[in-house]
């Protein structure tokens, strides 16, 4: 069964512009997640989508915003990139949360640098 | 929203020793607790989680026990080895919501 892959695996961009991620979650899963980790640092959660709609949003500008596909998939956009995003994103995945507890599946994440 | 800490930041160890790592959370509705462990250069992969109805679960070297009166649990890895030298994190949740993780564990394990 394949994972979560992320793509790209690094994205370099510069101040002001507009990066675009992109997660294809496992087979079966209908919840995406997506986590901002710093170097060095914990993860910090940014968005939740689930069947197509945002459940809930970390503390983070809404410069910071993401949708989920028909099939699951799902992409986070950032606009009027800071040098301070640079951070590496993972996306994880889960089967439904809502009437049972299920762990999230993480993909390796997508390196983002601001130059 | 939920609260999770997360004890030692960093923790080194010598091999065969055993590590452990140590969480609490603030609200009492939360229920199920997995442990990720973060390999440099990847993503957290899931090593073992337990449920508010279990108070210990075991898998080989690795176990996780749980005090709901306490509102904390705890990861025990036994019989340590260099691959376990990692980033580990724990988190809570409660069914239906989003995962609150702790900050992580750097450990490093000694040859």
């Amino acid at each position: 069964e394949a994972g979560v892959t992320q793509s790209p695996t690094h994205l370099i961009k510069t101040r002001g512009q507009q990066a675009t991620l992109r997660c294809s979650p496992i087979s079966g899963h209908t919840s995406v997640y997506w986590y901002q980790q710093a170097l060095g640092l914990g993860l910090q959660f940014l968005l939740w989508y689930d069947e197509g709609e945002e459940r809930n949003r970390g503390n983070f500008p809404p410069r910071f915003s993401g949708r989920q596909f028909p099939n699951y998939s799902s992409e986070l956009n950032v606009n009027a990139l800071e040098l301070e995003d640079s951070a590496l994103y993972l996306c994880a995945s889960s089967l439904p949360i809502f009437n049972s507890d299920q762990p999230q599946h993480f993909g390796d994440g997508t390196r983002l640098s601001i130059l | 929203g939920e609260n999770v800490e997360q004890h030692p930041s960093t923790l080194s160890v010598q091999e065969g020793d055993s590590a452990v790592i140590k969480c609490t959370y603030s609200d009492s509705a939360s229920n199920y607790f997995p442990w990720y462990k973060q390999e440099l250069g990847k993503g957290p992969q899931l090593i073992i989680d337990i449920r508010s109805n279990v108070g210990e679960k075991k898998d080989q070297r690795i176990a996780v026990t749980l005090n709901k009166t306490a509102k904390h649990f705890s990861l025990h890895i036994t019989e340590t080895q260099p691959e376990d030298s990692a980033v580990y994190f724990c988190a809570a949740s409660m069914t239906g919501n989003q995962f609150y993780f702790g900050t992580g564990t750097s450990l490093t394990v000694i040859p």
